[in-house]
């Protein structure tokens, strides 16, 4: 059975960095054609695509994020982990992992249950 | 970035009836249009792909239409259980983008 689970502190105050930990069950973060994709959604707001990595390490980011954010796995622990610098309040909501599988399809077929993040001093 | 759209946000509807709901987007999408249910508390669950592929377990009940700019998700006979959060991804274009999501509502 294939699940995410996102893991990571509920408070982190401005200025400071957030670690979230992406946990693999079910598959290999190293088998060709995954990728596993960072999600969020602000209060009240829609989905917002954060950033990727693929089985090959390759990564792409949000433009307006790129400056902040790292995506890196740990094959060992079958684990994917969203490092982001200087939080701002603005980035409060709650963070989706998500898998995709390329050999079959472009979309997000697991997600995560997500994790809320708080940005507040 | 392409825009997507849902309305209403809410939606009142009675158990047993057929809905559909609505996604557009603001560019020409093809069919690289998925369809998620959300529940509180839960994952998101893949519903539709390609505008009108049903991802595997999902029943008949839900059925996707559209190309181009226009959506729609149909659920006949809403049971209990359907209940839920829809939103619609597209992703044909860097960055994937969302829509804000159709709640229905138990009228």
């Amino acid at each position: 059975q294939v699940t995410l689970k996102e893991s990571g502190p509920a408070l982190v105050k401005p200025t400071e960095t957030l670690t979230l930990t992406c946990t693999l069950s079910g598959f290999s973060v190293s088998t060709s054609g995954i990728r596993v994709t960072w999600i969020r959604q602000p209060p009240g707001r829609a989905l917002e695509w954060l950033g990727r990595i693929d089985w090959d390490d390759g990564t792409v980011y949000r433009s307006s994020l790129e400056t902040r954010l790292t995506i890196s796995k740990d094959t060992a622990k079958n684990q994917v982990v969203l490092t982001m610098t200087n939080m701002d309040p603005v980035d409060t909501g709650t963070y989706y992992c998500a898998r995709t599988d390329l050999n079959w399809n472009y979309v997000f077929d697991s997600w995560g249950q997500g994790t809320p993040v708080t940005v507040s001093s | 970035e392409i825009v997507m759209t849902q309305s209403p946000a809410i939606l009142p509807v009675s158990p047993g009836e057929r809905v559909t709901l609505s996604c557009r987007a603001s560019q020409r999408v093809a069919t690289n249009l998925a369809w998620y249910q959300q529940k509180p508390g839960q994952a998101p669950r893949l519903l539709i792909y390609g505008a009108s592929t049903r991802a595997p377990g999902i029943p008949a009940t839900f059925s996707g239409s559209g190309s181009g700019t226009e959506f729609s998700l149909s659920i006949s006979s809403l049971q209990s259980e359907d209940f839920a959060l829809y939103f619609c991804q597209q992703y044909i274009d860097w960055p994937i983008t969302f829509g804000q999501g159709t709640r229905l509502e138990i009228k």
